[in-house]
C-alpha cells in the first residue's frame, strides 16, 4: 500500500518568508501527487497536482512544488509567504487499480504565519 | 458552478441514533468518494462510488456504516446506532474519473452526544 509522510506537524514562517512544507511517499507505482490546502472549518481545495508530465509543478497562489523520484519526496514551496496562507496542508498520493481509485493523505502540516 | 454539496454542515446525535450525510457531486462528475477526518489527523478513505456501483469499500467500518449514491438523488453515507467514536468530520469529494483531481466539499461535522 502506498503511504505519505508529512514532515513537521506544525511550521511558522514569518510574513515574506520562504514557505517549504515536506512530503514524502512510497509507491510501487509511477504516482499521482496532490497538495490540498484547508481552511477552518471548510474542505479541501487542490493546490496542484502531478501526473508524471513535468517535474516542477505550478499551482494556484503561487505554490509550486517538485517531484524528486531519487528521493521520493514531492515538497511544497512558496517563495514569499503571505498572511493569507495559514492553513493547514495535505499531501496525498492516488492509489488503486484501473478505475477504482482512492486519495491516502499525508497527516497534514498547519501552516503559520507570524506578521 | 456549483461544486460538491454537502449537508448537513453540522449533524448532532445521541448515542443509538442513526446519522444520514448527503453528498451531490459537481455538475458532470459521476465519481463519489467518502473520507473521514478524527480530530488532529488527516482525512482516511471509506467509499468510492459510482451511480448504483460500489467500487472500493475498504476504508469502510465493516458494521453500522452503509454508503450508497443511486442513480437519482445525492450519495448517502449512513451510519446506524452512533457512538462516540464517530464524532468526526466527514467529507464528500468527486471526480470525473480515474485519476483526475478529486473536489471536496464542505463536510458534515457530526457531533454525538
Amino acid at each position: 500500500a502506498q503511504s505519505v509522510t508529512q514532515l513537521g506537524s506544525h511550521v511558522s514562517v514569518s510574513e515574506g518568508a520562504l514557505v517549504l512544507l515536506r512530503c514524502n511517499y512510497s509507491s510501487s507505482v509511477p504516482p499521482y501527487l496532490f497538495w490540498y490546502v484547508q481552511y477552518p472549518n471548510q474542505g479541501l481545495q487542490l493546490l496542484l497536482k502531478y501526473t508524471s508530465a513535468a517535474t516542477l509543478v505550478k499551482g494556484i497562489n503561487g505554490f509550486e512544488a517538485e517531484f524528486k523520484k531519487s528521493e521520493t519526496s514531492f515538497h511544497l514551496t512558496k517563495p514569499s509567504a503571505h498572511m493569507s496562507d495559514a492553513a493547514e496542508y495535505f499531501c496525498a498520493v492516488s492509489e488503486g487499480i484501473q478505475g477504482a481509485q482512492k486519495l491516502v493523505f499525508g497527516q497534514g502540516t498547519r501552516l503559520t504565519i507570524n506578521p | 458552478n456549483a461544486g460538491v454539496m454537502q449537508n448537513p454542515r453540522h449533524l448532532v446525535r445521541r448515542r443509538g441514533q442513526e446519522a444520514r450525510l448527503r453528498c451531490s457531486p459537481m455538475k458532470g462528475h459521476s465519481h463519489v468518494y467518502w473520507y473521514r477526518q478524527l480530530p488532529e489527523e488527516g482525512l482516511k478513505f471509506m467509499v468510492y462510488l459510482q451511480k448504483e456501483n460500489i467500487i472500493d469499500e475498504s476504508g469502510m467500518p465493516k458494521e453500522r456504516f452503509s454508503a450508497e449514491f443511486p442513480k437519482e438523488g445525492p450519495s448517502i453515507l449512513r451510519i446506524q446506532q452512533v457512538v462516540r467514536g464517530d464524532s468526526a468530520a466527514y467529507f464528500c469529494a468527486s471526480s470525473t474519473g480515474f485519476n483526475q483531481p478529486q473536489h471536496f466539499g464542505d463536510g458534515t461535522r457530526l457531533s454525538i452526544l
